[in-house]
Order: C-alpha cells, then sequence, then structure tokens
C-alpha cells in the first residue's frame, strides 16, 4: 500500500462549482499534512497547510481526520484557474511525502 | 526576494553521460532538498542537506548520484554515468527551519 494515496482523476467541472478531493495516508504517526498545487510542468507551490481543527482560506478549505487517516480539500466556487494538479504531501518529521497528486480541470 | 533557482531548466543526454544539476536556495535557507518525479510517478525525496552536511540522504537510488553543497550555499547534483531510468524532473526545494519548503522550478532531465 502506498503511503499517500489520492485518486488521480481528472475531476472535470464546470465553473462555480464545488469540487473535493480526498487523500489516505497509511502512516499514523505523520505529523503535518499540505495540500501542494502544480501547475503543468511547474514546481509545486503550498497551497495550504491542513489542521486537525481544518482550515479554511477563501475558496479553498481543508481538513483532517486522524482516525482514518485522511485529509480533504474542498474547493468552493471553482474557477478556470484553479485546473492542476492537487498534491497531498504527509510530513513524518521534515521529509514529506507525496502523494500522486489529483488533476483538477475547471471548464468554461 | 529571488526564489529557488535551478540550473539548467532541461537537460538532454545519452545513456553513460554525465550530468550536473545545480540548485541555488533562498538566501538564509539552511535547509536544501533534492526530489524527482519520474514520469507517471510520485514525487519521491533523495536527500537533505543542512547547510553542508548531509542530514539523510536515504533516497538517492544508487552511487550514481551524488549530491554535494560545498559552503552551505548552492547545491549539485550529478548523475555519473547517467541511465535511461534516471530521466524525470528533479526538483530542489529550500526551508529555514524545518518547516515550509519551497520549489524550485525543477530540471527536466531527459537520458537517451
Amino acid at each position: 500500500r502506498k503511503e499517500v494515496e489520492q485518486d488521480p482523476g481528472p475531476f472535470n467541472v464546470p465553473e462555480g462549482a464545488t469540487v473535493a478531493f480526498n487523500c489516505t495516508y497509511s502512516n499514523s504517526a505523520s505529523q503535518s499534512f499540505f495540500w501542494y498545487r502544480q501547475d503543468c510542468r511547474k514546481e509545486p507551490k503550498l497551497l495550504m497547510s491542513v489542521y486537525s481543527s481544518g482550515n479554511e482560506d477563501g475558496r479553498f478549505t481543508a481538513q483532517l481526520n486522524r482516525a482514518s487517516q485522511y485529509i480533504s480539500l474542498l474547493i468552493r466556487d471553482s474557477k478556470l484557474s484553479d485546473s492542476a494538479t492537487y498534491l497531498c504531501v504527509v510530513d513524518r518529521g521534515y521529509i514529506p511525502t507525496f502523494g500522486r497528486g489529483t488533476s483538477l480541470i475547471v471548464h468554461p | 526576494e529571488a526564489g529557488v533557482t535551478q540550473f539548467p531548466s532541461h537537460s538532454v543526454i545519452e545513456k553513460g553521460q554525465t550530468v550536473t544539476l545545480r540548485c541555488d536556495p533562498i538566501s538564509g535557507h539552511d535547509n536544501l532538498y533534492w526530489y524527482r518525479r519520474v514520469m507517471g510517478k510520485e514525487i519521491k525525496f533523495l536527500l537533505h542537506f543542512v547547510k553542508e552536511s548531509k542530514q539523510d540522504e536515504s533516497g538517492m537510488p544508487n552511487n550514481r548520484f551524488l549530491a554535494e553543497r560545498t559552503g552551505g550555499t548552492y547545491s549539485t547534483l550529478k548523475v555519473q554515468p547517467a541511465e535511461l531510468e534516471d530521466s524525470g524532473v528533479y526538483f530542489c526545494a529550500s526551508s529555514f527551519r524545518e518547516d515550509t519548503q519551497y520549489f524550485g522550478p525543477g530540471t527536466r532531465l531527459t537520458v537517451l
């Protein structure tokens, strides 16, 4: 079983839609959790950290469920510019483990 | 403030040749990391420097890969001799402490 698993998608949604991605992790000792965004042929960029209490940044909401070992990312009111690959990252110390990413395509 | 930079952006070499990738971290970042993404797979950790010291090199695939960070500033990753399976995108990242990592644009390596 992979340490970090994501549905690769693609998720194809219209502008304005709400879309959610889940990511599961296998190591219960994992300490930190993040969502990165990667545009085609570009480097990953930190989108947001994920806290136990859940956190929100504008249209983006991240949740962590330690008991079930998954994290989620909710994007509301999708924009065309949200089209990208979203990488789930789980950290046991300082070495992050990346998921393979979930592809999101937002169409007009 | 300048971000993490990597050079070259692309490299195409033949099997058996040597390639050296360079990473310049954000100024003041003691932590420097190398990652690799092989096509279709997830990004994988290669190694971690704290200043000039290798903190963790458990992700280095084999002894054809040599990373250095002399003086604790920029880092190089040399592949010698390159094999076909080394093709991929090599990312470098840096962080001030062991927290948020900022990624460079990557070097796309193609071994023919």
